[in-house]
């Protein structure tokens, strides 16, 4: 069972560029989160996504950023206009369906952009 | 903000128990304590959780005292491939939710 993809692991853009975040949760996971991570600091929680709902994006940025979980396919995290301070690492995690249950979340190893 | 307060760093002899605390005075009756770590800059990796009761599995201990305003992490044979920052994380019962990881302790394993 293939733990969670995402790619591109590197991504370099230019002030002004779009940015495309890919992730591929693990099988049977249908619970999609995003975090960042700037350099020297700790995790933020972006954003949460089910399959084609968006749950809680309180961590996302009023502008330029959106992400998507759809029916078929990875989860996409999206910067447009990239400016240097998106330079970061983002990383995915995807859990089970949680109910009532309570979860782990499974991470991914990351896509770290940097603006140039 | 972080729920929780951990010590910024530590040491640990290889071979010998690494004991991380962590304060969690607010924690709620239905909030659990999950502890993740960060090797390097890899994505953080799952270790442990727990509710009241002490947990253990095969990567580590978690003993969370009687009034559960602090726990602590136990990695029972250290190895250098247990330096890493340790999170302490306080979440509700859909734990995967929304993870508030603080600054975390930077442990270092020494040969």
């Amino acid at each position: 069972n293939a733990g969670v993809m995402q790619n591109p692991r590197h991504l370099v853009r230019r002030r002004g560029q779009e940015a495309r975040l890919r992730c591929s949760p693990m099988k049977g996971h249908s619970h999609v989160y995003w975090y960042r991570q700037l350099p020297e600091e700790g995790l933020k929680f972006m954003v949460y996504l089910q399959k084609e709902n968006i749950i809680d994006e309180s961590g996302m940025p009023k502008e330029r950023f959106s992400a998507e979980f759809p029916k078929e396919g990875p989860s996409i995290l999206r910067i447009q206009q990239v400016v240097r301070g998106d330079s970061a690492a983002y990383f995915c995690a995807s859990s089970p369906r949680t109910g009532r249950m309570n979860t782990e979340a499974f991470f991914g190893q990351g896509t770290r952009l940097t603006v140039v | 903000d972080a729920k929780t307060t951990q010590p910024t760093s530590m040491d640990c002899a290889e071979g010998r128990a690494a004991n991380l605390p962590c304060n969690h005075s607010t924690i709620s009756g239905n909030e659990y304590v999950y502890w993740y770590r960060q090797i390097h800059s890899q994505g953080p990796q799952y270790i442990i959780h727990g509710l009241k009761n002490n947990e253990t599995n095969e990567m580590a201990s978690l003993i969370i005292t009687e009034d559960r305003k602090s726990s602590t992490l136990i990695l029972p044979h250290a190895t250098l491939r247990d330096t890493a920052v340790y999170y302490c994380i306080v979440s509700g019962i859909q734990g995967a939710q929304k993870l508030v990881f603080g600054q975390g302790t930077r442990l270092t394993i020494n040969p």
